[in-house]
């Protein structure tokens, strides 16, 4: 079946760029996903990426998409400690369902 | 600040206890989404509403009843919970279930313990 994976942890100081990496199997994703997910919150759409572009830039993201290794990731410029939370990557099936990945802690240390 | 509006955002109750959780959403969007979330888990699909009409169950145990009286309303019925059932209840929507270019919205979810 449809699977994302991306790796647990990411720790990085205030000011570096942190990049996120994530990995996914669906050959025919359409719309690939960023959520945010700060302690106690819901989920809070970062940002998202059609399947046809390489690249997607807004403020201090960016997201680029590798569609030949199925590989997407979302940079974040400038680290602040307001960054630190649990970054998910999903994938849009075709069946309307989102396949998320288990998520990245991002610990940003001042 | 999210515009999907969940309440409780906390609540705590036992076994043999009848409670329902709310999700609210004046966005105009026509699909609505039930996740049950445990901790440092990503969230797991329950239902889907499509137009207000049920859409997809992923074999949900049937304690969990949802509702959804209107198109910007969604409940979640619960009765006779187990304490595996403690989690964070998240609610989301989109424009559409079946339009691919329209992401998710969530609010911020209820915290739920069952004793």
């Amino acid at each position: 079946g449809e699977d994302v994976e991306q790796s647990l942890f990411l720790s990085v100081r205030e000011g570096d760029s942190s990049v996120i990496n994530c990995t996914y199997t669906d050959s025919s994703s359409t719309y690939l996903y960023w959520y945010k997910q700060e302690p106690g919150a819901g989920l809070q759409l970062l940002t998202y990426i059609f399947s046809n572009m390489d690249m997607k830039q807004d403020q201090r993201l960016t997201v680029l998409l590798n569609k030949k290794d199925k590989h997407l990731s979302l940079r974040i410029a400038d680290t602040q400690t307001g960054d630190s939370a649990i970054y998910f990557c999903a994938d849009l099936s075709n069946t309307g369902k989102l396949i998320f990945g288990q998520g990245t802690t991002l610990q940003v240390k001042p | 600040d999210t515009e999907v509006t969940q309440t409780p955002k906390h609540l705590v109750m036992g076994m043999t206890n009848k409670k329902s959780l709310k999700c609210e959403q004046h966005m105009g969007h026509r699909a609505m989404y039930w996740y049950k979330q445990k901790a440092k888990k990503p969230p797991e699909l329950m239902f889907v509403y499509s137009y207000e009409k049920l859409s997809i169950n992923e074999s949900v145990p049937s304690r969990f009843s949802p509702e959804c009286p209107n198109s910007s309303l969604l409940n979640l019925h619960l009765h006779a919970l187990q304490p595996e059932d403690s989690a964070l209840y998240l609610c989301a929507s989109s424009q559409d279930s079946f339009l691919f270019n329209q992401p998710q919205h969530f609010g911020d979810g209820t915290r739920l313990s069952i004793l």
